[in-house]
């Protein structure tokens, strides 16, 4: 899986728009770009994922370089719950049992202050 | 559509006692994977399960930890003569393990651990 290097920590305005960069320039062309977040005592919850395309769900939206080197989680409307730690993970798409460990780096924490 | 269910949520051992971690998981996912993190650290990967056979163990201690997943009721972490450094949240997710297609992995709330 490729390395990944994220911000240690960031903050945002409560309904402003949360950017939280990702950097993984040796992905290999078909590694996906990941996104699950941590909120404090809980377990990984997913958030999106991408290959080349932008993605949106109801939840954020995941904007990748052309050159799929950095990436971008965008997070609206960002709200005092959206307070976590945001893990971004390069690695290939698990299908028929194969890529399927996640590697968690020590992610981005993401403080939302009212 | 209930979650991934783990428990106990907390569960206290003292030394060299037997830790017994269940999972169950999501409604029709049949393929399960425990993390572990350690205070202030990441959380590693341990064990992939299938109904009844061990995928990759990769990331579990070689001794006192096994992991089972049978064909009937939950998936269990077992960790024999637990010692202080046990001491974790252990996670456990699930996948429905579709052939060919993306199995995104849904986590539960995870077991604090703490040993004594």
């Amino acid at each position: 899986d490729a390395k990944t290097t994220q911000p240690t920590s960031m903050d945002c305005a409560e309904g402003r728009a949360a950017n939280l960069p990702c950097n993984h320039s040796t992905i290999s062309g078909n590694e996906y770009v990941y996104w699950y977040r941590q909120i404090h005592s809980q377990g990984p919850q997913y958030i999106i994922h991408g290959l080349k395309n932008n993605e949106t769900n109801e939840m954020a939206s995941l904007i990748i370089t052309e050159d799929r080197k950095s990436s971008t989680l965008i997070l609206p409307h960002a709200t005092l719950r959206d307070t976590a730690v945001y893990y971004c993970i390069a690695k290939g798409a698990h299908s028929g049992g194969s890529n399927y460990k996640l590697t968690f780096g020590k992610g981005t924490l993401l403080t939302v202050n009212p | 559509n209930a979650g991934v269910m783990q428990n106990p949520r907390h569960l206290v051992r003292r030394r060299g006692q037997e830790a017994r971690l269940r999972c169950s998981p999501m409604k029709g996912h049949s393929h399960v994977y425990w993390y572990r993190q350690l205070p202030e650290e990441g959380l590693k990967f341990m064990v992939y399960l299938q109904k009844e056979n061990i995928i990759d163990e990769s990331g579990m201690p070689k001794e006192r930890f096994s992991a089972e997943f049978p064909k009937e009721g939950p998936s269990i972490l077992r960790i024999q003569q637990v010692v202080r450094g046990d001491s974790a949240a252990y996670f456990c997710a699930s996948s429905p393990g579709l052939a060919g297609g993306y199995n995104e992995q849904f986590f539960g709330p995870g077991t604090r651990l703490t040993v004594l």
